[in-house]
């Protein structure tokens, strides 16, 4: 099925650094969200985004939904050891209740 | 419960056996869903309910797939004659049922890790 594009697979960053992550799609999401998931862990929402052109921050992570509706990015700034673990995007088409396409996510390590 | 709960957490089973898999919903919610992940990848939608019935059921790979939801509340996930391709992490995820898209999130479970050996 449809999977929205993320890459790389991995990035390792040191503490403290900024991180920036994208996602794109071909076609058009009316809703992005990303979430974070811990190992034996379900994802966990960080951000969601329903409007094009939509910059939203939550603490250190700041999330914007693209003007064609077919791309989101979210930054994470001054990262720290917690903020290890994998970030999927996810957008959801027209209509509350519709299921989540999803991205194969990005795996982030933090050295200390 | 405070969150969605699934149960078991872990299930290991022999090629060509039936299981069922257990979701809880958040307390309220009216939407569920299951999703199924392997290994390194993202989340495949499997089907959808609205109270007790399902809507889209489009993600479910094959007949082998079925699920039901009974009293608005719990599900069962069935995968009969399992094959070593089911091996996966099966969540599930509810949401209210909401008037405006921010109200529409979707809260998961830590999910079934399925083994087929």
């Amino acid at each position: 099925g449809q999977q929205l594009n993320q890459s790389p697979q991995s990035m390792f960053i040191q503490e403290g650094e900024d991180v920036s992550m994208n996602c794109t799609s071909s076609s058009i999401f009316n809703t992005w969200l990303w979430y974070k998931q811990d190992p034996g862990e379900g994802p966990v929402l960080l951000i969601a985004l329903y409007k094009a052109g939509e910059l939203t921050s939550n603490g250190r992570l700041t999330a914007q939904f693209g003007i064609t509706r077919k791309d989101s990015f979210l930054n994470i700034s001054a990262s720290i050891p917690s903020d290890v673990g994998i970030y999927f995007c996810a957008g959801q088409k027209s209509g509350a209740n519709s299921k989540l396409t999803f991205g194969k996510g990005i795996t982030l390590s933090v050295r200390p | 419960g405070a969150g969605v709960s699934q149960s078991p957490s872990n299930k290991v089973t022999e090629k060509g056996k039936d299981v069922e898999l257990r979701c809880d919903p958040i307390s309220g919610h009216t939407a569920l869903y299951w999703y199924r992940q392997r290994l390194g990848q993202g989340l495949e939608f499997l089907i959808y309910f609205q109270g007790n019935s399902a809507p889209d059921k489009s993600g479910l790979p094959s007949d082998r797939f079925s699920a039901e939801r009974t009293g608005e509340s719990v599900s069962t996930l069935t995968i009969q004659r399992t094959q070593q391709e089911d091996s996966a992490v099966y969540l599930c995820a509810s949401s209210s049922r909401a008037k405006t898209l921010a109200k529409n999130i979707q809260y998961f479970g830590a999910g079934t890790r399925l083994s087929v050996l």
